[in-house]
């Protein structure tokens, strides 16, 4: 089956800078590749999310890239705030078995004024 | 619509006992998820269902957990008898099958069995 590595477990950034979360997967017929926000005491809330057909996607401060031979996607966020500090995570799955979607360990971020 | 809704929101209970997690899907989503989400193990997919009914179970950890979808607006997660090691966040998620959906998560369950 599918397994997703999601480092780094915590990062720290100062406001206004760049994070970076990078994710690996194992599975080379996966091809839905979303990002999942989770504030303290809360589900996860959908961010952004890409599909094997497009390499990168933006939205505001956010873009996720895709490399699908080297099986690794990443999420950077742009000028950084404080609302951004919560627990990211990546995940994959296939679009016809969509809903099993495989979670990275999560990364907490943690935005600093 | 307000969204995935779980209860009850925490929930503790004696070992051996019934523990009974609930959820109402968004309306109209045809599909309903639900996720465990442990320190150790982090998220993981129990089951889901496709129009009320059950397409995947592989992920139930042992025969005391079962989930029921009687009707497109409910549905339960039950495990008897529980155990410590079930105590975790449980999240319920509904979507719609389409080119760009998104799974809406419920707020969770938190489960302590002592």
């Amino acid at each position: 089956g599918e397994n997703v590595e999601q480092h780094p477990s915590t990062l720290s950034v100062q406001e206004g800078d760049s994070a970076v979360i990078k994710c690996t997967y194992s599975d080379s017929a996966s091809n839905y590749f979303p990002w999942y926000k989770q504030e303290l005491g809360k589900g996860p809330q959908l961010i952004i999310d890409i599909r094997s057909n497009v390499g990168e996607k933006k939205d505001q401060r956010i873009a996720v890239t895709l490399n699908k031979t080297a099986k690794h996607f990443s999420l950077h966020i742009t000028e950084t705030q404080p609302e951004d500090s919560a627990v990211y995570f990546c995940a994959a799955s296939l679009t016809d078995s969509w809903g099993k979607l495989q979670f990275g360990a999560g990364t907490q971020v943690v935005v600093t004024p | 619509d307000a969204g995935v809704i779980q209860s009850p929101r925490h929930e503790v209970t004696e070992m051996g006992q019934e523990v009974t997690l609930r959820c109402k899907p968004i309306s109209g989503h045809d599909y309903l998820f639900w996720y465990r989400q442990t320190m150790m193990r982090g998220l993981e997919l129990l089951i889901y269902f496709n129009n009320n009914v059950p397409i995947d179970d592989s992920g139930m950890p042992e025969d005391r957990f079962s989930a029921k979808m009687p009707n497109a607006s409910f549905s339960t997660l039950k495990i008897q008898p529980s155990e410590p090691r079930d105590s975790a966040v449980y999240f319920c998620a509904s979507s719609l099958l389409g080119e760009n959906t998104e799974a809406f998560f419920g707020q969770g369950t938190r489960l302590t069995v002592v």
